[in-house]
């Protein structure tokens, strides 16, 4: 199955801040999405395509990369922003996710 | 708008079985996939499957083949999840998930139901 390693696995930020999550698959993939998830909630798609905002998501979430990198980035980062962030390949079954990265102030 | 709602908490005994579902609603049930993902307490999330609703058919994780098992119910635009020969480690929130248009990215998430096996 495809391994997907995020980093950092904590961001430590301020309100304002860019931050810029990391997603690396131990294969090439094409299809790949980032989720958002706050405590006690379920997630919530960001992006898809790699690159591609999901419907009404900020335009300041922006995804990039292609192959095995992959990034996400906040580019200024608000209160309800502060979150775990997943990345998952849907490329090919089993799909998977990384563990995570946690977003803090 | 579509909505994926989940059935409520379940204690269970290791060993039992247990049936949680997802009901789908806003969109044409045969037309997007369904699958199912679980977080541990603490953890991340975990691929459990996937359903196709039109004909039935299913793809699980190779952990969980044989033991977990994805079924459209009689009721109209459910999906059931049956967890058998329950453990202590399968502990988790179980969510349903349909996929995107056209791709299998999860784009609507049910509130999760959570599954907790205890002795």
């Amino acid at each position: 199955e495809i391994v997907l390693t995020q980093s950092p696995g904590t961001l430590t930020l301020s309100p304002g801040e860019r931050a810029t999550l990391s997603c690396r698959a131990s294969q090439s993939v094409t299809d790949l999405a980032w989720y958002q998830q706050q405590l006690g909630q379920a997630p919530r798609l960001l992006i898809y395509s790699a690159s591609t905002r999901a419907t009404g998501i900020p335009d300041r979430f922006s995804g990039s990369g292609s192959g095995t990198d992959f990034t996400l980035t906040i580019s200024r980062l608000e209160t309800e922003d502060f979150a775990v962030y997943y990345c998952q390949q849907y490329d090919r079954t089993p799909q998977t996710f990384g563990q995570g990265t946690k977003v803090e102030v | 708008q579509v909505q994926m709602v989940q059935s409520g908490t379940e204690v269970m005994r290791p060993g039992a079985s247990v049936k949680i579902s997802c009901k789908a609603s806003g969109y044409m049930f045969t037309r997007y996939y369904i699958h199912w993902v679980r977080q541990a307490p603490g953890q991340g999330l975990e691929w459990v499957g996937i359903f196709n609703p039109p004909g039935g058919t299913t793809n699980y994780a190779q952990k969980f083949q044989g033991r977990f098992t994805m079924a459209r119910g009689t009721s109209p635009d459910t999906l059931y999840l049956e967890l058998g020969s329950l453990r202590s480690e399968d502990t988790a929130v179980y969510y349903c998930a349909r996929s995107g248009d056209g791709s299998q990215f999860l784009e609507y998430w049910g509130q999760g139901t959570l599954v907790s096996v205890s002795s």
